[in-house]
């Protein structure tokens, strides 16, 4: 059974603390993806990868990086937590197939909130 | 760009009711089309696709037609259980970009 693993169902972190969420897929996908989900929002691309060491800016990067070491690993970074970034953060992974589009596959989801 | 534009929710039905979730979208070339469904307190997980016009994706009593002359992909299904009570998300994969509508938020009463 394919598996996207958050490492934490849900977070409490202090404004200012350094974050990091973690996303392993045991797939062999190439992409990778972060993904807030907010009431009336919907999902929001933070940031993608398409390759080790590769990252591409999503729609809101902003008080966000990522790291991505390994294929199989892809780190979403709060680098100094803010309470407007308490939210549902959604990891992903697909596939990547010339001139296919191909389906995501979802983490369970970590609920941050920021005091 | 891309984009999704879902019916707007919350949506309650009795059970055993008729389900229809709008969903259009507009988009460049040729791109597949989705429905993800999200479960309380879960992740998103794929419910059914369709990758080209006319096809019809299907799983667990739902169904979706992908329409190109309407760019719809209107989510149905026949008689709906208390167990479908989730929120679903049209999207759709162009180019590896993926672009998901807003989610419609499904309760179904006993």
């Amino acid at each position: 059974d394919v598996k996207v693993t958050q490492s934490s169902r849900y977070l409490v972190k202090r404004t200012g603390e350094k974050v990091f969420l973690e996303c392993v897929q045991d797939m062999d996908h190439e992409n990778m993806f972060w993904y807030r989900q907010d009431p009336g929002l919907g999902l929001r691309l933070i940031y993608f990868s398409y390759d080790v060491k590769m990252k591409e800016k999503g729609d809101i990067p902003e008080g966000y990086s990522v790291s991505r070491e390994k294929k199989e690993r892809f780190s979403l970074i709060l680098e100094s937590a803010s309470t407007n970034q308490t939210s549902m953060y959604l990891c992903a992974s697909s596939f990547a197939r010339q001139g296919l589009n191909t389906e995501a596959f979802f983490g369970q989801g970590t609920r941050l909130t920021v005091v | 760009g891309n984009s999704v534009t879902q019916m707007e929710g919350p949506v309650t039905l009795s059970e055993e009711a008729f389900l229809t979730i709008n969903c259009t979208y507009t988009a460049t070339g040729y791109p597949s089309l989705f429905w993800y469904v999200q479960y309380p307190g879960e992740g998103l997980q794929l419910l059914l696709k369709a990758t080209k016009a006319d096809d019809k994706g299907s799983n667990k009593g739902f169904e979706a037609t992908y329409r190109k002359e309407t760019t719809s992909f209107h989510l149905e299904k026949g008689s709906v259980q208390v167990s479908d009570s989730a929120v679903y998300f049209c999207a759709l994969k162009g180019a590896g970009k993926s672009t998901f509508g807003d989610g419609t938020t499904l309760t179904v009463k006993p």
